[in-house]
């Protein structure tokens, strides 16, 4: 079976520090996303990956940053993290084609205080 | 910005109803239409990925058609269950548009027993 690991269920901040989720896949996929999930909101993309080293603006980029610098891994970085950032964080992946199934890790509720 | 939409919000049946959820999404540049299953503290899980007008796929008591013609797509669930609560999420991709998926806001489905 497929496995998305994200490295925490929950996480607690303050305001200010800079923040690091780590998701790892073990089915060698290209494609790897990061979405936050807000009550009443549906998922939004933050930011996706194609490839080692490459990476896409989805449509809330602000206030975060990404790295790939394995195809295994993909990490959503808060570089000062705020309130509004509070939020359900969803890393999936997949092959190269949006014809084919994300497959989800199990998230991480991150509070910012 | 593609929207996606989904009908209704939430909805509480009783065990053994039938039930339906639907899901709008632009239908110009259509190009892949994905249902998720969404249980309470686990991950979003596929259900049915479409890419035909006219699809219609199943997976035990549950069932998806799709016209990319006008736009839409439902999920039936034949005689529901209460492990069937969960939150069904769609999301629509544009051709050309990289691969990204946009989720709508999913429809909340409580089976009482």
């Amino acid at each position: 079976d497929v496995k998305v690991t994200q490295s925490s269920r929950y996480l607690v901040k303050r305001t200010g520090e800079k923040v690091f989720l780590e998701c790892v896949q073990d089915m060698d996929h290209e494609n790897m996303f990061w979405y936050r999930q807000d009550p009443g909101l549906g998922l939004r993309l933050i930011y996706f990956s194609y490839d080692v080293k490459m990476k896409e603006k989805g449509d809330i980029p602000e206030g975060y940053s990404v790295s790939r610098e394995k195809k295994e891994r993909f990490s959503l970085i808060l570089e000062s993290a705020s309130t509004n950032q509070t939020s359900m964080y969803l890393c999936a992946s997949t092959w190269d084609s949006a014809r084919e199934k994300l497959f989800f890790g199990s998230g991480t509720q991150l509070s910012v205080l | 910005i593609l929207n996606v939409e989904q009908s209704p919000q939430s909805l509480h049946v009783q065990e053994g109803d039938s039930t339906n959820f639907t899901c709008s999404f632009p239908s110009s540049n259509f190009y892949a239409l994905h249902w998720y299953r969404w249980e309470t503290a686990k991950s979003p899980e596929a259900l049915f990925v479409m890419t035909l007008n006219g699809d219609e796929k199943k997976k035990g008591r549950i069932s998806a058609t799709l016209n990319t013609k006008e736009g839409y797509s439902y999920l039936y669930i034949k005689g529901s269950q209460p492990e069937d609560s969960a939150t069904y999420l769609c999301a629509s991709c544009l051709r050309g548009s990289q691969g990204n998926l946009i989720f709508g806001k999913g429809t909340k489905l409580s089976v009482k027993p």
